[in-house]
């Protein structure tokens, strides 16, 4: 059984357009998270999500947006593509609110042309 | 400034050659450190928690051990299994919680 799942794995699409990753865990974990992990394999928290409390990295540009429709899901919404947005998105979940035990997806590698 | 310092960057042994990856840390209000391993192409796989100055903790050839400015994982008696990047995370609360991860430690165990 997978743990933490992420669709789709790769994504190409031009830049200005809007795009959509999924993510469903079936751990029954409290929190979930959205990482990026730029090329220089660096990697960063984008959102926390537990009990529709959301954390979010002062960094990341408005345009990402995560939506939880129930507690095994977060998708991450992006808009706007730009090209410093090609990376490897992870998401990840963990049984409390406090970043331990973290079990992580498979990846998805976004390549923006 | 880095919160979280990982060396060295890439780390070559020989099997049955044992070593330590370090993690130094510069944030106050530590409220955890944690180990990650990450396989190619593959997210990072949980390895250890470490609250407090002098907690360590073991599984199989690996050991983490954490004083009150950085964290070491020693590996004993590597195998080319082990053949991986290693990253170590930071948890602090500075008005709020914070999380960083380290740039990594890549080992390639030669057999």
């Amino acid at each position: 059984d997978t743990a933490v799942s992420q669709t789709p794995k790769y994504l190409v699409t031009q830049m200005g357009n809007d795009k959509s990753i999924k993510c469903e865990q079936n751990l029954g974990h409290d929190t979930m998270y959205w990482y990026k992990q730029d090329s220089k394999k660096f990697l960063k928290i984008m959102f926390s999500y537990n009990n529709k409390e959301l954390i979010i990295n002062e960094t990341v540009p408005n345009r990402f947006s995560p939506k939880s429709p129930d507690k095994a899901h977060l998708n991450l919404h992006i808009n706007s593509l730009e090209l410093g947005d090609s990376a490897v998105y992870f998401c990840a979940s963990s049984p409390s609110r406090a970043y331990n035990e973290q079990f992580f997806g498979p990846g998805t590698r976004l390549t923006v042309l | 400034e880095d919160q979280v310092t990982q060396s060295p960057e890439a780390l070559r042994l020989q099997e049955g050659e044992s070593s330590s990856l370090n993690c130094s840390y510069t944030v106050s209000g530590l409220r955890g450190l944690f180990w990650y391993r990450q396989d190619p192409g593959k997210g990072p796989e949980f390895l250890f928690t470490l609250y407090s100055a002098g907690e360590e903790k073991e599984k199989e050839r690996l050991k983490a051990t954490l004083t009150k400015k950085e964290s070491f994982l020693h590996i004993t008696a590597p195998k080319p299994e082990d053949s991986a990047t290693y990253l170590c995370a930071v948890l602090y609360s500075d008005n709020f919680n914070k999380f960083y991860f380290g740039s990594g430690t890549k080992l390639n165990v030669k057999p």
